[in-house]
């Protein structure tokens, strides 16, 4: 079964530290991939994606970094503060995945003590 | 507030018993998702709907059914249930059948005894 593999399952930082999650991914659909975030007791929430035509995209503290040669991506989180403690997902369009095809990690609990 | 909402956002059950889900979408969007979320693990994609007809089956059970409804609001009914069914159920919706943006609910939360 087509997966994606996601690392570390949690992740201590502190503030102000730098937060780096990986995914790997085999083949996929089409190139979009997501990163959501889902606080306790929320549903996941889209942060932020990329659609490599371009190999890194930042949006404020987050920056996703694509290497599809290696057909894997990451996200750091920069300055990281305690309300960035979350769950973190990783998503990618996997071939033979169902629906919008969107196959999500096992997700990266991270807590960033103060 | 992703403006997608689920009922009820807790559910207690005893084995064997059926229980159906509830899920309003955002509005203006047809395709309704389905994931199931276990302790320390991911989101499985369950089942979707766009605008009233069954599109894509993930990892669904046969004992679990969903149905789409003309108002486009969307139900999941999980019946036999099992020890192993106790999960977070995870309603999403998108504009249109393509991948993009998923707005997810806040979850049923599902307790089967």
């Amino acid at each position: 079964q087509q997966q994606v593999k996601q690392s570390p399952q949690s992740l201590i930082v502190q503030k102000g530290g730098i937060s780096i999650i990986n995914c790997a991914y085999e083949n996929t659909a089409f190139d979009y991939f997501p990163w959501y975030q889902q606080f306790p007791g929320k549903g996941p929430a889209l942060l932020i994606a990329i659609r490599p035509d371009v190999s890194e995209k930042k949006e404020g503290r987050f920056t996703i970094s694509f290497n599809k040669s290696a057909k894997q991506f990451s996200l750091h989180i920069m300055d990281s503060q305690p309300g960035d403690s979350a769950t973190y997902f990783c998503a990618a369009p996997m071939i033979k995945a169902a629906g919008n095809k969107l196959t999500f990690g096992g997700g990266t609990r991270v807590l960033v003590k103060p | 507030d992703s403006g997608v909402t689920q009922t009820p956002k807790h559910l207690i059950t005893a084995t064997g018993q059926r229980v159906t889900l509830r899920c309003s979408p955002r509005s203006g969007d047809l395709s309704v998702y389905w994931y199931q979320q276990s302790l320390d693990q991911g989101l499985q994609f369950l089942i979707q709907y766009y605008n009233g007809e069954e599109r894509a089956k993930g990892n669904i059970l046969e004992r679990f059914s969903a149905q789409q409804f003309p108002d486009l609001h969307s139900e999941l009914n999980l019946s036999s249930l099992e020890l192993g069914d106790s999960a977070l159920y995870f309603c999403a919706s998108s504009r249109g059948l393509g991948t993009g943006e998923l707005f997810f609910g806040e979850g049923s939360r599902l307790t089967v005894l």
